[in-house]
């Protein structure tokens, strides 16, 4: 399967604790993109890369979260000091650099995060 | 498993029955725009994507229209079947970005 893949696919901890997901995506995208998801709604963005560049960070996106992506190909998500509001699906996207300037994104099946 | 369907618009429709599903956008400045469907515990999957200077695009039995007189753009489901049951979510691209907003979603059911 050449598709984005995430790991775990489901994750519960204790408040305050901290976790990490990982994304490998598609392997020749080298734009990469984080989206989290509620019961009942649309994906929210919360950052991108590009290559190993993070472009662009949504204001969702506190202190308490940071992502990575050191060598362009497989990203990191961390959540530090979990709450219960952080309960949601985290969503891993990828898509390449496009000509002309628009792709679709390619989502992976996500990692369902759990606080309790 | 894990259910996106909760609160949202819902079309329940015959199998066999073609569907329309439809989604209003605000930012005049989008020129791009992408249907996903979703299914219960998984990732939204990309069914057809359209840009500004077009008004329609047709795929395998699916067709999206697009109006940007009124910022409506509609995904045409025909011959719906029962594995066409999932959330269908449009986005947006604005020109310059990378970054697609997605709206609500809408709960499609096909009823066999």
């Amino acid at each position: 399967d050449t598709g984005v893949s995430q790991d775990p696919r489901h994750k519960i901890t204790k408040r305050g604790q901290n976790v990490t997901f990982r994304c490998d995506p598609i392997s020749e995208h080298n734009r990469l993109y984080w989206y989290r998801q509620t019961l009942g709604q649309g994906p929210e963005f919360l950052t991108y890369f590009q290559n190993e560049a993070q472009l662009e960070k949504s204001r969702l996106l506190s202190d308490r979260f940071s992502a990575e992506r050191p060598k362009g190909s497989f990203s990191t998500l961390e959540i530090q000091r979990t709450e219960q509001g952080d309960s949601a699906m985290y969503l891993c996207a990828s898509s390449p650099t496009p000509t002309p300037s628009s792709s679709p994104l390619h989502f992976g099946n996500g990692t369902r995060l759990t606080v309790t | 498993g894990e259910s996106v369907g909760l609160h949202l618009p819902t079309l329940s429709v015959q199998e066999g029955d073609n569907s329309i599903i439809n989604c209003a956008y605000s930012n005049s400045a989008s020129d791009y725009f992408i249907w996903y469907k979703q299914e219960s515990g998984k990732g939204p999957q990309f069914i057809i994507d359209i840009r500004s200077n077009m008004d329609k695009r047709q795929g395998q039995r699916v067709t999206v229209l697009l109006n940007k007189t009124v910022k409506h753009l509609s995904l045409q489901i025909a011959a719906t079947q029962p594995g066409d049951s999932a959330v269908y979510f449009c986005a947006e691209k604005e020109g310059g970005s990378y970054i697609p907003t997605f709206g609500r979603g809408t709960s499609l059911i096909v009823h066999p």
